[in-house]
């Protein structure tokens, strides 16, 4: 059974900072996704990440993937209050039918 | 503008009902998804849908049923069988090697 773990769960940061998030997952996978949903609203989807070394960058913010740790980051670069929301990363199963399973989500609060 | 609309935005429902949420999306996707939210957790995957005709259960299908009879139309009942149906619903759908796009979701409360 495929597991996602995000940590931290809940991060408050002041603008300007910087800081990762991560993303641990249990069994191989050859996709991962990064979504944003802000507080009553539904998913927006910010990368996708299909390869080893993928690395995707927009704006403040850029994800990365290691499958052989099993691992992807979200870094935030020079917050800013815009950035506060949810952030899930989801993982893709192998058999093509594109199930995911996400992480429980990281809830990032930017202080002024 | 192609997108997913989903209704209602808000439902209640009284116990021992059943409830259909609808889903509809003209984007012109194969794939379609229904997800479960709970306050403060990730989504959990319900039911999935490939093709017209064709579907399979999630991780929490039990007291949920669903239709695909048309490519455009995914709805999801919530049966009585359901004993804890307060939640956020959200639809997705899914065309090529595209993410998953999402739908605005139907807040469900049991009253």
């Amino acid at each position: 059974e495929l597991k996602v773990e995000q940590n931290p769960l809940f991060l408050s940061m002041q603008e300007g900072k910087n800081y990762t998030i991560y993303c641990n997952y249990s069994t191989t996978s050859d996709r991962l996704y990064w979504y944003r949903q802000d507080p009553g609203k539904s998913l927006e989807s910010l990368f996708v990440l299909l390869s080893n070394g993928a690395v995707k960058q927009e704006g403040r913010l850029m994800a990365s993937l290691d499958t052989k740790a099993r691992l992807s980051t979200l870094h935030i670069t020079a917050a800013v209050h815009d950035l506060s929301a949810t952030y899930f990363c989801a993982v893709g199963d192998n058999f093509g039918n594109e199930k995911l399973t996400f992480g429980t989500g990281t809830r990032l609060t930017i202080i002024p | 503008d192609g997108g997913i609309t989903q209704s209602p935005k808000y439902l209640f429902r009284k116990e021992g009902q059943n409830v259909t949420l609808s889903c509809e999306q003209n984007l012109n996707h194969d794939a379609m998804y229904w997800y479960r939210q709970d306050p403060g957790q990730g989504l959990r995957l319900i039911y999935y849908s490939q093709i017209v005709n064709d579907f399979q259960k999630g991780d929490i299908a039990e007291g949920y049923s669903v239709s695909r009879e048309k490519k455009e139309s995914f709805p999801l009942t919530v049966t009585s069988a359901q004993k804890n149906p307060t939640a956020f619903y959200l639809c997705a759908s899914r065309g090529g090697e595209t993410p998953q796009y999402f739908g605005p979701g139907t807040r469900l409360t049991v009253l």
